[in-house]
Order: C-alpha cells, then structure tokens, then sequence
C-alpha cells in the first residue's frame, strides 16, 4: 500500500521561483492537509480540504496557494520562494471527521526545500 | 501565536528511566490524539483521547487527557532506545472551527542513551 506519497522529496530552490509540491493519496480519504515542520515550532498547518474542489485556510497560509482538483490529490504551490518558506513540508489525509472527534491523520515522507 | 505548547522541549534520558510529555491548551479541546515521529521520519498516530480524565495505555505508554480538557500527558515506563523522536499532541480547539482543523502542538524530542 502506497498510502500518502509526495513529491519531490528534496528540492532547492533560488528566492522567486516558483514550485508546485505534490501529494497523492490511494486510501480514498476525503480531507487533506499541508504542514510545515521548523525547529521548535512542531507542525504548523498551511490550507487543508474537506473535498474535492474545497480548500481552506490554515494557520500559516501566506505565501502559499492550493488546489485539489480531484479527490485524490493535494497541490501545495509557492508562486515566489523566499528563504523564510524553507522547510520540511509534510501532507496528510484522513477520513472524514465524526461530530467532535477527529480521525487518524496519514502523512506522506515529507518533502524538504531549501530556498537561497 | 502557537496554541497548543509541550514541555520540555527536549529531553535526554538513559535506557530504563521513565519519560514525561504535557501538552497544554490556551483553550479547552475536544479532543487530544498523540503522534510520535522517528528520527528523518514522518509523524504516525498513536492515540486518541476524547472524554475528560480519560486515560489510556499502551504497553510501557500512558496517555492521560486532563479533566477542563485543556492539557494531557504521555508518559513512557522504563525507556528504550526504540522510544527516540519527536512526541507530538495534536488537538482540536474548541473555538477553533471545524473538526478537520488539527492543531499541533510543539513537540517534545526524547534521546535515549544507554
């Protein structure tokens, strides 16, 4: 079982480029994630989506942009790198959530990027 | 700012101590789930807990959710160099929105030595 897959898993990029990080799921989960993990400051969430077609802000979402455009895949994109966007950039999907409780979160191996 | 904070930060121990993560809540949660992450490897869940006071465990594991729901622990009995990496409790706010939106806490990274 693949479970949740991203790529690339490393990348560098120059201040301004742009990127697009993906992330595939076969577990047929409906909500998606984007994290990003810094030293001390544990996993902060970027957008996430309840859906196909449906995306939402998260805690740290400037700079950043996504899409999910099918079920099964979640687009994380930079439109123009800055060094502060350097990081380990994890994704996750779980099953739909039951009143207050939340559902076991997948996470995919993470993709680290640098930007200089 | 971040909302849900763990102490210490990290932590080092000799094999056959025992361990002890909090994790606290600027505001009250619906419930807690407690991830742990291997060295260069990504977070895999281990728990969830939902009703005040509530306690389980897993093998040399103890996860305890506080009564106001604001803060929960997880304790290891007698560490082994397998217990290494980061500890992650991961919650969602009351007055945070939806229950999709998981929010992590800080983390906790334990180093073991023989």
């Amino acid at each position: 079982n693949a479970g949740v897959t991203q790529t690339p898993k490393f990348r560098v990029l120059k201040t301004g480029q742009s990127m697009t990080l993906l992330c595939a799921q076969d577990m047929n989960h409906e909500y998606m994630y984007w994290y990003r993990q810094d030293p001390g400051m544990g996993l902060r969430l970027i957008h996430y989506s309840v859906g196909e077609g449906t995306t939402a802000k998260g805690e740290v979402p400037d700079g950043y942009n996504v899409s999910r455009l099918k079920k099964q895949n979640f687009l994380l994109g930079l439109e123009s790198a800055a060094p502060s966007q350097t990081s380990v950039y994890f994704c996750a999907s779980s099953p739909p959530h039951t009143g207050a409780l939340n559902t076991e979160a997948f996470f995919g191996q993470g993709t680290r990027l640098t930007v200089v | 700012g971040q909302q849900v904070m763990q102490i210490p930060q990290y932590q080092h121990v000799q094999e056959g101590e025992d361990f002890t993560t909090y994790c606290n809540s600027s505001t009250t949660l619906s419930n807690i789930q407690w991830y742990k992450q291997r060295p260069g490897g990504h977070p895999v869940f281990l728990i969830q807990l939902v009703k005040s006071g509530e306690v389980k465990k897993q093998k040399r594991l103890t996860f305890q959710f506080g009564e106001a729901k604001k803060n929960s622990s997880l304790h290891i009995t007698a560490t082994q160099t397998t217990d290494v990496g980061t500890y992650f409790c991961a919650g969602k706010l009351r007055s945070g929105g939806t229950a999709s939106k998981l929010t992590f806490g800080t983390g906790t990274r334990l180093q073991v030595t023989l």
